[in-house]
This record gives C-alpha cells, sequence and structure tokens, in this order.
C-alpha cells in the first residue's frame, strides 16, 4: 500500500492563480479530510468527506473547494490563491470519521503564494 | 475555536536525557492524541488515551491522560537522535460528537536533540 499520496510536494503561485491539489489513498478509507499547518498554529480543519459524493467544510474553509468522486481521491482546489493561503496542506484519511485514531497522514504539499 | 495550550514550544537536550512536555485545555477531553512530525512528514500517530488517569506506553514514550480530562503529558525516556521532530497533541471534545473533524489539535513542540 502507498498510503495517502500528495502532490504536488512544493508549489509556487502568483497571487490570483488557481490550482488543485491532489490526494489519494488507496486503503479504503471512508473518511478523508484537508488540514493547513502555519507557523506557531496547530493544523486546522479546511474540508472533509464521510465518503463518496459528501463533504464538508471545517474550520477554515473560505477560499478551498472541494469534491469526493472516488472514494480515492480528495482534490482540494484554490479558487485565486492569496498570500494568506501560504501554508502546508496535509491530507488525511482513516477508515470513517470516528475511527479518528486510525488517520494516516500524507507527506504535505507546500504552497508558496507571492 | 477550541484553543489546546502545549508546552514547551521547543527544547534543547542532549541525547541521553528525558523528555517531557504537555497540553492544557480549559475544556474537558474525551480522547488525547500524541503525534510526531518528522521534517518534510505528516504527523505520525504515536499514543491514544481514552480515559481520565490512564497511562499508556509505547516504548521509551509514555503518555497520561490527566485526572481533571482537561491535560496530557507526554513523557520520553533516554532521548535519543531519531527522536528529533516537532511533537504534536490533539483531543477530541466531550462535547464535540466524536469524529474526525472534532479535532483539536496543539501547536507543537519541537525537540532537538544535541549529541
Amino acid at each position: 500500500n502507498a498510503g495517502v499520496t500528495q502532490t504536488p510536494k512544493f508549489q509556487v503561485l502568483k497571487t490570483g492563480q488557481s490550482m488543485t491539489l491532489q490526494c489519494a489513498q488507496d486503503m479504503n478509507h471512508e473518511y478523508m479530510s484537508w488540514y493547513r499547518q502555519d507557523p506557531g498554529m496547530g493544523l486546522r480543519l479546511i474540508h472533509y468527506s464521510v465518503g463518496a459524493g459528501i463533504t464538508d467544510q471545517g474550520e477554515v474553509p473560505n477560499g478551498y473547494n472541494v469534491s469526493r468522486s472516488t472514494t480515492e481521491d480528495f482534490p482540494l482546489r484554490l479558487l485565486s490563491a492569496a498570500p494568506s493561503q501560504t501554508s502546508v496542506y496535509f491530507c488525511a484519511s482513516s477508515y470513517s470519521r470516528h475511527m479518528f485514531e486510525t488517520q494516516y497522514f500524507g507527506p504535505g504539499t507546500r504552497l508558496l503564494v507571492l | 475555536g477550541q484553543q489546546l495550550n502545549q508546552s514547551p514550544q521547543s527544547m534543547f537536550i542532549q541525547e541521553g536525557e528525558d523528555v517531557s512536555m504537555n497540553c492544557t485545555s480549559s475544556s474537558i477531553f474525551n480522547t488525547w492524541l500524541w503525534y510526531k512530525q518528522d521534517p518534510g512528514e505528516g504527523p505520525v500517530l504515536l499514543i491514544a488515551l481514552y480515559k481520565a488517569g490512564e497511562l499508556t506506553s509505547n516504548g521509551r514514550l509514555t503518555a497520561q491522560f490527566g485526572i481533571t480530562r482537561k491535560d496530557s503529558f507526554l513523557n520520553i525516556s533516554a532521548s535519543i537522535p531519531s527522536d528529533v521532530g516537532i511533537y504534536f497533541c490533539a483531543g477530541q471534545l466531550r462535547s464535540g460528537g466524536g469524529g474526525a473533524d472534532g479535532l483539536t489539535f496543539g501547536k507543537g513542540t519541537h525537540l532537538i536533540i544535541q549529541p
């Protein structure tokens, strides 16, 4: 198993550009989520999904869109990048929403918005 | 949102020393989790705690769920170079509905080990 994979590893964007951060898992996990990690802050939840076709907002959803068309993939879209979105983004998955101790994190995407 | 106070922010220690860190909250938690994040990687779960007073070990790591349900502690004994990284606590509020979406994360403790 590859676990949770994220692409790209690094990305530089200009303000106003859009992009999609990819996340995939091969563990047949129902629950998937996106976090951002900023210096001096704990991980903050952006969006999550409890299964294909179902998504919901987390703590900091503004400026991001998600969709879950398959169990395996959960892409995060930045609609119009802003410098405040410079961060490290982690995708995570677990068997279910309630089995959070089984949550696996991907290696992260480091995003710089100029 | 809910805040977890994690301390210390960073620790500079000698190889072989024991390490202690903690997380505190003003709210009662049902579950405490401790993660380690290596440079350039995502967090990996070390220990999960489910009951007040619970003491759980994972090798040289020992974590405790505080009696008040508002704090948790992580100890590392006889530190080695591969212990370097960022250690995060995370908690699930008693009133949080029990899902991963309800986890609150601490800001992390940076552990730096000098050989």
